[in-house]
């Protein structure tokens, strides 16, 4: 089975710039969380979707904005870029369904320098 | 409030060492899952172990094994004879049914020297 994979890998923008980060996940999964990872503030929860609806929001500003598509691929978006939204982004799915919660499977991330 | 606390940063091991990683949690709710999650060099975080609030067993697989003990908030890794492939940075993770979130410690980067 193909992992959780992410697009672009790697990315330059600059100040006041948005950004689109995109994730497919594990096949058969249905829940897309997205995380933030700073040197500084380590592994920060952003959101969770699960059949193209918005679960759960971590503390983010609301520059920070999501989707899900009916395929479970789920994108985020980061508008006017701030140098401190400089970080590695990952995206994890898990199959998300019922009260047993099941483990998260990470994508390599993308990461995202602010200049 | 709902915290995860490693407070190892970084820890150096000669191989063949044991090791063990520290995890101490808060949380209100009675029922929660703790988690282990190691992230290598190449970025990716690679799931270990669940564990939910009901269940205090202890674990082994392999060379790792786990110490869940409610009593003292803790939920603890070990690594016997660790090996080079080891280094990483580990992660304690906790999710609660009344946040339905994630929260992570800070990590502890594990360097293990040959």
């Amino acid at each position: 089975k193909a992992g959780v994979t992410q697009t672009p890998r790697y990315l330059i923008k600059t100040r006041g710039q948005q950004v689109t980060l995109s994730c497919s996940p594990i096949s058969g999964h249905r829940s897309v969380s997205w995380y933030q990872q700073t040197p500084g503030q380590g592994l920060q929860f952003l959101f969770e979707y699960f059949s193209e609806t918005q679960r759960n929001k971590g503390n983010f500003p609301g520059r920070f904005s999501g989707r899900q598509f009916s395929n479970s691929r789920s994108e985020m978006n980061v508008s006017t870029l701030e140098l401190g939204d400089s970080a590695l982004y990952l995206c994890a799915s898990s199959t998300g369904v019922g009260y047993t919660l099941y483990e998260q499977y990470f994508g390599p991330g993308t990461r995202l320098t602010v200049t | 409030a709902q915290k995860v606390t490693q407070a190892q940063t970084e820890i150096s091991v000669v191989e063949k060492e044991d090791v063990t990683l520290d995890c101490v949690y808060e949380t209100r709710d009675t029922t929660y899952y703790l988690f282990w999650y190691k992230q290598p060099p190449s970025g990716e975080l690679v799931f270990l172990i669940r564990r939910n609030s009901f269940d205090e067993q202890n674990e082994i697989s392999g060379r790792y094994s786990w110490n869940f003990q409610k009593s003292t908030s803790s939920f603890n890794f070990t690594i016997t004879a660790s090996q080079v492939v080891d280094s990483a940075v580990y992660f304690c993770a906790l999710h609660t049914s009344g946040t339905y979130k994630y929260i992570f410690g800070t990590g502890t980067r594990l360097k293990v020297l040959a």
